[in-house]
């Protein structure tokens, strides 16, 4: 079945160190997401990718780092400068940002616990 | 820049009986949609109905319609004969098509958690 698959589900990470999620899509989806999901806060924007080898800053992108070599990937690396990485975060994806109408195809999401 | 504000942070409602949930947002622009999305418990996030600015007519799909109040900045959510699957979290978002920085990208709402009690 075509979706957006995030791995792990569940992240335990001390402080200082990095870790990367990651997200794979198999709907051949130009654009890509990341958000965050904080309690009463809704999501917010991390980093999105309109293409291969392109990316832009979201909303709050200090502290996170993405790539997206292929078309079907874009992994986030939540480096040790983020303040709060304890989240639920969610990889997202849409057919292009140009032509986006607002429908996105989201992952289950992966929970980062840092201890 | 525009931001989406959902002020219940939780409802509950009785199975089969209706139950609106309520979003505001605020923005200078004309051309947009809006949309609410629903996240299950340890479920994807799914969309549930979008509405064009540009239509005066509410969108409706099957149990699930809204109220657009463009004048207003109001778009509620209306579930006529809730289920128990129905117990989700909801997400009201907007996207601007006017061009510029948040061109393409989805504002979302703080979310409400909607229980659904047999």
């Amino acid at each position: 079945d075509g979706g957006i698959t995030q791995s792990p589900k569940y992240l335990f990470r001390k402080e200082g160190q990095n870790v990367t999620l990651s997200c794979e899509q198999n709907l051949n989806h130009d654009a890509m997401y990341w958000y965050r999901q904080d309690p009463g806060q809704g999501l917010r924007l991390i980093y999105y990718s309109q293409i291969v080898n392109d990316f832009q800053k979201g909303d709050i992108a200090e502290g996170y780092s993405v790539s997206r070599e292929k078309k079907e990937s874009f992994p986030l690396t939540v480096t040790s400068a983020q303040k709060n990485p304890t989240a639920f975060y969610l990889c997202a994806s849409s057919p292009s940002l140009r032509s986006n109408t607002g429908e996105l195809f989201f992952g289950e999401g992966s929970r980062l616990t840092v201890l | 820049a525009q931001t989406v504000t959902q002020s219940q942070p939780e409802m509950s409602v009785q199975e089969a009986e209706t139950v609106t949930l309520s979003c505001t947002y605020d923005t200078s622009e004309s051309n947009y949609y809006l949309f609410w999305y629903k996240q299950p418990p340890s479920r994807q996030m799914i969309l549930v109905i979008r509405q064009e600015a540009y239509k005066q007519q509410n969108a409706t799909e099957n149990r699930f319609s809204v109220n657009f109040q463009k004048a207003a900045k109001s778009f509620s959510l209306k579930i006529s004969d809730s289920q128990l699957g129905d117990t989700a979290m909801y997400f009201c978002a907007f996207i601007s098509l006017a061009g510029g920085t948040s061109y393409g990208k989805l504002t979302f709402g703080q979310g409400t958690i909607l229980t659904v009690h047999p």
